[in-house]
């Protein structure tokens, strides 16, 4: 399995409270991918980064936030959580490797409950 | 209308049976990915593929590119394959498109 890990893997918090949910790496792929899981959906893109400090939107980037400083670290981050935000959201990473069509890799997810 | 659909969106069988999960998608795409999500579990890389055919133990994956269309076999089927499978088409070099899976239980 590819090297990554999400933190936290739950989390329950109030409408109106900051969350940061981090996904790390240990891979040295260049990009790194945050979706949300909801049920009748498929996964939908949030943001997604090509590089330490370049990042863009996804189809549903509307109320988060991202943020890549370092290689192995990309945050999600939601300002101000509503309801809508209850979800499960995974991380992804890929690479341009010989043969590879830049496969993405997924972490393990991480329920998030808004109240 | 979805640029990828699956179907069946739900798949019931016995265990040995042999079952195929189809994809269908409206895009130009530079290679499909399957991938397998067992319940409460994370997302499974099963293949990548832009052409012909690919194969893995029990699983095969087929791609028609002019008919726009995937299929992923799965010969001799068995419990531990029940999961959801995800078909992806990836648009140009870097985003994936999701279909919203086929949910597979086998009994056996």
């Amino acid at each position: 399995d590819a090297g990554i890990t999400q933190s936290p893997r739950h989390k329950v918090t109030e409408t109106g409270t900051p969350v940061t949910l981090r996904c790390h790496q240990t891979e040295n792929h260049r990009y790194m991918y945050w979706y949300r899981q909801d049920p009748g959906h498929g996964l939908r893109l949030i943001h997604y980064s090509y590089g330490v400090k370049d990042t863009d939107k996804g189809e549903v980037s509307d109320g988060y936030s991202v943020s890549r400083s370092k290689t192995e670290d990309f945050l999600l981050t939601l300002e101000s959580a509503t309801s809508s935000q209850t979800s499960v959201y995974f991380c992804a990473i890929s690479d341009w490797r010989a043969g590879s069509y830049n496969e993405q890799f997924f972490g393990p997810g991480t329920r998030l409950t808004v109240l | 209308k979805n640029e990828v659909e699956q179907s069946p969106q739900n798949l019931t069988a016995q265990e040995g049976e042999f079952i195929t999960i189809n994809c269908s998608y409206s895009v130009g795409i530079s290679a499909l990915h399957w991938l397998q999500q067992h319940p409460g579990g994370g997302i499974v890389s099963l293949f990548m593929l832009s052409s012909g055919k690919k194969k893995h133990g029990r699983l095969i994956a087929t791609i028609n590119i002019q008919e726009k269309h995937s299929s992923l076999h799965i010969t001799a089927s068995h419990p531990r394959d029940s999961a959801v499978y995800i078909c992806a088409v990836k648009k140009g070099t870097d985003k994936l498109i999701f279909g919203t899976g086929t949910r597979l239980q086998v009994f056996p």
